[in-house]
């Protein structure tokens, strides 16, 4: 168990619909990662954000956006959803970004849009 | 362009054999490298990072090489087990981008076979 929290495991909806990804990182965790997982893609990153603060962001469709909060967690959120959009969806957390910090993965979310 | 290319896309071994896994990168100048193990549905789980001023790094029976002139990595698995079936990806930092932001690999799924 890596300590990195996702919710919901499973998501099913139609395309055009909009829905939120949650991830709580690892105790202790300022630096909260989300990638995307395809199988024609492989592992892409999505945005990172730091103590609140977006910090970088990658391959990220405009449709998509997050955030994390004074808490910590973090969200992301899908809009008008695709076909394509289906993937499995991991959250990552480190102390701190710009280290050799190592990414802790959450269990992931797998989205299915139909 | 960036690649990130890991030598094939499925490795079969006996078990007790050594498997090895490569990385080559192109159009990357990673300050280190990582190595992840991923289980079919599930989180990446970190393994093993190499600096850039590191030849060889070692873990129980993991070892990973790195040589920054042939741009590659090696990843090994002395006397294999069939627990060690799993994906294998590596992942680097870019000096070029920031910090902390990780770019994998598509992966080598290694079976060992009993």
């Amino acid at each position: 168990d890596s300590g990195v929290t996702q919710t919901p495991k499973h998501l099913i909806t139609a395309t055009g619909q909009r829905v939120t990804l949650r991830c709580s990182p690892r105790s202790g965790d300022l630096s909260v990662y989300w990638y995307q997982q395809s199988l024609d893609q492989g592992l892409q990153f999505l945005i990172q954000y730091y103590n609140g603060e977006e910090r970088a962001k990658g391959n990220i469709l405009e449709r998509f956006s997050a955030q994390q909060f004074p808490d910590l967690h973090s969200e992301l959120n899908l809009s008008s959803l695709e076909l394509g959009d289906s993937a499995l969806y991991f959250c990552a957390s480190s102390a701190s970004p710009g280290t050799e910090e190592t990414q802790y993965f959450g269990p992931g979310t797998r989205l299915l849009v139909l | 362009s960036q690649k990130i290319e890991q030598n094939s896309e499925a490795l079969n071994i006996q078990e007790g054999k050594t498997a090895t896994l490569t990385c080559n990168y192109t159009n990357y100048s990673p300050a280190y490298l990582q190595w992840y193990r991923q289980d079919p549905g599930r989180g990446p789980v970190f393994l093993l990072l190499i600096r850039e001023n590191e030849k060889e790094k070692r873990k129980e029976r993991l070892k990973v090489t790195f040589d920054t002139t042939l741009k590659q990595s090696l990843f090994h698995i002395t006397a294999s087990q069939p627990a060690d079936s799993a994906t294998y990806l590596c992942a680097l930092t870019d000096r070029g981008s920031t910090l902390g932001r990780l770019y994998f690999g598509r992966g080598t799924q290694l079976t060992v076979w009993p």
